[in-house]
């Protein structure tokens, strides 16, 4: 079973509008934490967000922000007054268990452009 | 800071040619993962290495690929013989530390074309 969905392959966003990418994980432990990456054209991946299975608030990081809802198993990234920089790929990410390992697991990523 | 270094950033090679990759973390940073990035997918953790152990590498087709961190900085992953279906990024990221909430920093990546 796919441990983490992005099923939004792609979404549009008018400039200095605001939008929310959609993630659903699987997991059966309770220590887990989740990340928000953007992939430029470029490739590199940008680090956004974290926020840890027992957080008890919302992450949020400048314009992003993480509405973690732990029953429903998702994670959806918020991003305010979209940028045109903003356009790219972006990957919810997992890590499980709370040891070295710690397994990482992407989902397959939505593609965000944003019209001017 | 100097970030995560790879080379080569482009590589073509035929199939059952051999190819490796190399990649130089963050200095400090004790873990450091290789993922494959196919077109399209997102990444998939081929190995993770703490210092110059080992400490997952399940997803790691072990039968042609191979990996090391001999001195527990940088790093070598190595594909032999290449398939068609390796053509995809090589990405190479490290963290200060293991841990959930560990940031992980990545490099640039290196893109395989197997012809």
């Amino acid at each position: 079973a796919q441990k983490i969905t992005q099923t939004q392959p792609g979404m549009f966003v008018q400039e200095k509008e605001a939008v929310t990418l959609d993630c659903t994980y699987d997991t059966s432990d309770p220590s887990y934490g989740l990340f928000w990456y953007k992939q430029p054209s470029s490739g590199e991946m940008i680090f956004l967000i974290y926020q840890g299975s027992y957080d008890q608030q919302n992450a949020t990081e400048g314009r992003y922000s993480l509405n973690f809802q732990k029953a429903r198993k998702s994670a959806n990234l918020v991003i305010s007054a979209s940028q045109l920089g903003d356009s790219a790929m972006y990957f919810c990410a997992m890590r499980e268990g709370n040891t070295n390992a710690g397994k990482s697991t992407f989902g397959d990523g939505t593609t965000l452009t944003v019209k001017p | 800071e100097a970030g995560v270094a790879q080379s080569p950033r482009y590589k073509i090679i035929e199939k059952r040619q051999s190819v490796a990759f190399w990649c130089n973390p963050i200095s400090g940073h004790a873990t450091l993962y290789w993922y494959q990035q196919i077109l399209g997918q997102g990444p998939k953790l081929l190995i993770q290495f703490q210092n110059n152990g080992v400490v997952d590498d399940s997803q790691l087709p072990k039968d042609r690929f191979s990996a090391e961190r001999l001195k527990g900085v940088d790093s070598t992953l190595k594909i032999q013989p290449a398939k068609l279906e390796d053509s995809a990024v090589y990405l190479c990221a490290s963290s200060l530390e293991p841990g959930l909430a560990a940031e992980a920093f990545f490099g640039q990546g290196t893109r395989l074309t197997v012809v």
